[in-house]
């Protein structure tokens, strides 16, 4: 079964800093992998996909890099704004039948004025 | 976003009583997810489908049933609701970028 793990479970930064948030899966076979945002009391909002046969996704500020070999996956956000304050989750998916997704608990973000 | 949307948003139903959920997509996507989300225990699958009257199980199906007459409507049915059974619902589509988008989420209180 895969197990999809992200740490730190919180993280405070002052503005302006970068977040660098991490996400490790036991099961190597992904075939892709999400990173989503959700605000409280709110659904998931998808920020970044990446298919398993890339290293990197860009959007904006995100970058979201993935070491399939590893079990890794690494977001980064430049320069933090308050309005990043969420919780991030990333979830993987094993196989391209079913595209059935497997989450992690999520780092929960508070980006400080 | 893919236009998803759930109904009803908010429910407080009683032990024992059969609830039904509602998730609708305007994207015409083909797979279509019931998950849960609880403190603890983050989002697990509850109900997939892949296609209309196509469904299959997820990790955490008993006590549910899912429907799919129509490709935009995916139903998901609480037969006997329990109190175990109480959290927050999303539903969510596959895009055709293999992203999936989610629904607001549907908010069951079981007493």
């Amino acid at each position: 079964k895969q197990e999809v793990t992200q740490i730190p479970a919180a993280l405070s930064v002052p503005e302006g800093e970068n977040l660098v948030l991490n996400c490790s899966f036991t099961d190597s076979a992904i075939y892709n992998l999400q990173w989503f945002r959700q605000d409280p009391g709110k659904g998931l909002t998808s920020l970044l996909l990446i298919q398993s046969s890339q290293r990197e996704q860009t959007s904006g500020r995100l970058n979201a890099s993935l070491d399939k070999s590893s079990g890794r996956s690494t977001l980064y956000i430049a320069a933090s704004q308050p309005g990043d304050s969420a919780t991030y989750l990333c979830a993987v998916s094993v196989t391209s039948n079913d595209y059935k997704l497997s989450f992690g608990a999520g780092t929960t973000v508070t980006v400080r004025a | 976003d893919a236009g998803i949307t759930q109904s009803p948003r908010h429910k407080v139903t009683e032990t024992g009583t059969p609830v039904t959920l509602r998730c609708h997509q305007t994207e015409n996507h083909r797979y279509m997810y019931w998950y849960r989300q609880d403190p603890g225990h983050g989002l697990r699958l509850i109900h997939y489908s892949y296609g209309v009257k196509d469904t299959d199980k997820g990790e955490v199906s008993d006590g549910y049933s899912v429907s799919r007459s129509k490709t935009e409507d995916f139903l998901l049915t609480l037969e006997s609701a329990t109190s175990s059974q109480t959290s927050v619902y999303f539903c969510a589509s596959q895009g055709f970028s293999y992203e999936q988008y989610f629904g607001p989420g549907t908010r069951l209180t079981v007493t």
